[in-house]
């Protein structure tokens, strides 16, 4: 099993490009999820979503869209980039089950740069 | 809403012992998890609080008290591996998906 993993790794865009960051998981799981880190603000919820098909907006949706159209996978889109969206971005997945270790497994994360 | 507060560094030696502290606010407590990460990489689970008392997991203990709004986690006979970010979540049972809100994360440096 890959676990989640994530393209691209790195990438670098100028202030008004757009583009797509991929999240791909083989654990079967329902529940999906896109954070973006930043130095001192900690892990913030951008989108989720519950099963496929679905998605809600987390604590920071603002400039983001995504869309889950197989249960697999997960995308994050920026139509027009901004460089207050330069920051580390990372996928996780869980079973969805509503109670005891319904652990999240994070990917290994997009480094964006936006100038 | 949620407000979770961890010491931003720490410092520990080789062989010793550290208590990383978390504190937190929620309005659907549903669980506390710690999470390490090592620099450039993403999270990995490590351990899971949901009633009062101490979970033990080899060098590893977490503790919470529900009633104060408090966690912590023990690490024990430090190794140099340990230097990493360590990251408290809370799991709130009031959002669509049991959604896990973080603190901004401690940063141990294990020092020989």
């Amino acid at each position: 099993n890959a676990g989640v993993t994530q393209t691209p790794k790195f990438r670098v865009l100028k202030t008004g490009q757009s583009m797509t960051l991929l999240c791909a998981q083989d654990m079967n799981h329902e529940y999906m999820y896109w954070y973006r880190q930043d130095p001192g603000m900690g892990l913030r919820l951008i989108h989720y979503s519950v099963g496929e098909g679905t998605t809600a907006k987390g604590e920071v949706p603002d400039g983001y869209n995504v869309s889950r159209l197989k249960k697999q996978n997960f995308l994050l889109g920026l139509e027009s980039a901004a460089p207050s969206q330069t920051s580390v971005y990372f996928c996780a997945s869980s079973t969805g089950r509503l109670a005891g270790t319904d652990t999240q497994y994070f990917g290994p994360g997009t480094r964006l740069t936006v100038l | 809403g949620q407000n979770i507060d961890q010491p931003t560094e720490m410092t520990a030696t080789e062989g010793a012992i550290v208590q990383i502290n978390c504190t937190y606010q929620t309005s659907g407590f549903n669980g506390l998890f710690w999470y390490q990460q090592h620099a450039g990489e993403a999270p990995t689970f490590l351990s899971y609080n949901v009633l009062d008392g101490l979970e033990e997991k080899g060098r590893f203990s977490s503790f919470l008290s529900r009633s104060k709004g408090y966690s912590y986690l023990l690490l024990k006979e430090l190794q140099m591996k340990d230097s990493a970010s360590y990251l408290c979540a809370v799991r709130d049972g009031l959002t669509g998906a049991n959604n896990l809100f973080f603190g901004t994360g401690t940063r141990l440096t294990v020092i020989p």
